[in-house]
């Protein structure tokens, strides 16, 4: 069964910095296509950016909002996704969640959410 | 890149159908065959519905079908039953390796 494990949400201020993590199980995590998916509380998805597996270079892209302020990366040998987001704004508040993001069947799989709240 | 537009609200009685519109520009939804639907219940992650316009996940009911013309992809659920009750996202690959959310549709079972 596949598994997708989010963690490191929280509080955090406007201008401050947090790392989330996704741990999964159950799939070749390193052929894997990843991506982050948000929603803020009552609202609607909004994709945040996806990294490829590195099989076809390990590249990342980003949604216009966040871009040049998050960064996704990979630790293959962990089995872990990672988002880090700096420069935090009060409208990125919400829950952050991870999937997997195979070509043409995009977020197959999502993980349970991590609840990021930037306020002061 | 502007969200997808779909209907806030759509409902149906049990046994019903319904379809949900997706409408996008010709950088998105009418470009490429790249749409997919995501069922949301409340509290809960997404789950995929339906991929590249119209296939459907092996574990997902067939009283579940996607379509798109033009600008405009839909997605249609048959047979409505009570546990049909959720949110519905649709999504479209953009370009550029990115992707679009739709603005999401509330189903009510009544």
């Amino acid at each position: 069964e596949v598994q997708l494990v989010e963690s490191g949400g929280g509080s955090v201020k406007p201008g401050g910095s947090l790392r989330l993590s996704c741990v999964a199980s159950g799939i070749t995590f390193s052929n894997a296509w990843m991506s982050w998916v948000r929603q803020a509380p009552g609202k609607g998805l909004e994709w945040v950016g996806r990294i490829k597996s590195k099989t076809v270079g390990g590249t990342a892209d980003y949604a216009a909002p966040v871009k040049g302020r998050f960064t996704i990366s990979r630790d293959d040998s962990r089995d872990t996704l990672f988002l880090q987001m700096n420069s935090l704004k009060t409208e990125d508040t919400a829950v952050y969640y991870c999937t997997t993001d195979p070509p043409g069947r995009p977020f197959d799989i999502w993980g349970q959410g991590t609840m990021v709240t930037v306020s002061s | 890149q502007s969200a997808l537009t779909q209907p806030a609200s759509v409902s149906g009685s049990p046994g019903q159908s319904i379809t949900i519109s997706c409408t996008g520009t010709t950088s998105d939804v009418g470009s490429y065959n790249l749409v997919s639907w995501y069922q949301q219940h409340p509290g809960k992650a997404p789950k995929l519905m339906i991929y590249e316009v119209s296939k459907r996940p092996s574990e997902v009911s067939n009283r579940f079908s996607g379509s798109k013309s033009g600008n405009t992809a839909s997605l249609t659920i048959s047979g409505l039953q009570a546990e049909d009750e959720a949110d519905y996202y649709c999504c479209s690959y953009a370009g550029r390796s990115t992707d679009v959310f739709g603005t999401g549709t509330k189903v009510t079972v009544l």
